[in-house]
């Protein structure tokens, strides 16, 4: 059982430069988000989705977008990367408002 | 909007005492979150809590919550050296879970 699994795990992007952070899950959770961590600050809500087709933005939606074409993936894309979304991002799943399972996280540096 | 605070934000203990962790929250919340995160590592589920005066114990760690005050506490009985983490509280509501800052805990010899 894989549980969350995000890619990659590291990753260095020019500011502008786009990319696609991806996120699967086989637990068959319904709800899955995106958080990114920032020292000091805990997580912070970027997106979620309650199932597939259907999401919405959390605290910090700018400059990121999802899409949920299956309840397995749920990938954020960083339209146009800037220096202030040097963050560790963590993709979680969950089966309605349960516990949530969390993947290793992605370390984003935007140079 | 739903605000989390956690305090403090820092605990240096030493092993063998007893310390509590505060978590508020700024408005109503279906449910409380307690989770912990070694250095580098993802974050782990310690406890749920779902109404009022819940109480769940795992080892040395217990949570409750009073939703009354919109108050939840994470007590650490006899502290021991694997317990040095950091720990977050989140409160949840209608899909939107927010976190507190979270509390780095140091359990020294």
């Amino acid at each position: 059982n894989a549980g969350v699994t995000q890619t990659p795990k590291f990753q260095v992007l020019k500011t502008g430069q786009s990319m696609t952070l991806q996120c699967a899950q086989d637990m068959n959770h319904e709800y899955m988000s995106w958080y990114r961590q920032d020292p000091g600050m805990g997580l912070r809500l970027i997106h979620y989705s309650v199932g597939a087709g259907i999401t919405d933005q959390g605290e910090v939606p700018n400059g990121y977008n999802v899409s949920r074409s299956t309840t397995e993936d749920f990938p954020l894309r960083l339209l146009s990367a800037a220096p202030s979304q040097t963050s560790v991002y963590f993709c979680a799943s969950s089966y309605s408002a349960r516990e949530a399972f969390f993947g290793q996280g992605t370390r984003l540096t935007v140079v | 909007e739903l605000k989390v605070e956690q305090n403090p934000l820092f605990l240096s203990m030493q092993e063998g005492k007893n310390y509590t962790i505060y978590c508020n929250y700024s408005t109503t919340s279906d449910r409380l979150y307690w989770y912990r995160q070694d250095p580098g590592k993802s974050l782990e589920s310690l406890f749920v809590l779902l109404s009022n005066g819940a109480v769940k114990q795992e080892g040395r760690l217990m949570a409750s919550l009073d939703t009354k005050a919109r108050l939840s506490t994470l007590h650490i009985t006899a502290a021991v050296h694997d317990l040095s983490a950091t720990y977050f509280c989140a409160a949840y509501n209608n899909n939107d879970m927010r976190f507190g800052a979270g509390t780095r805990l140091t359990v020294k010899p």
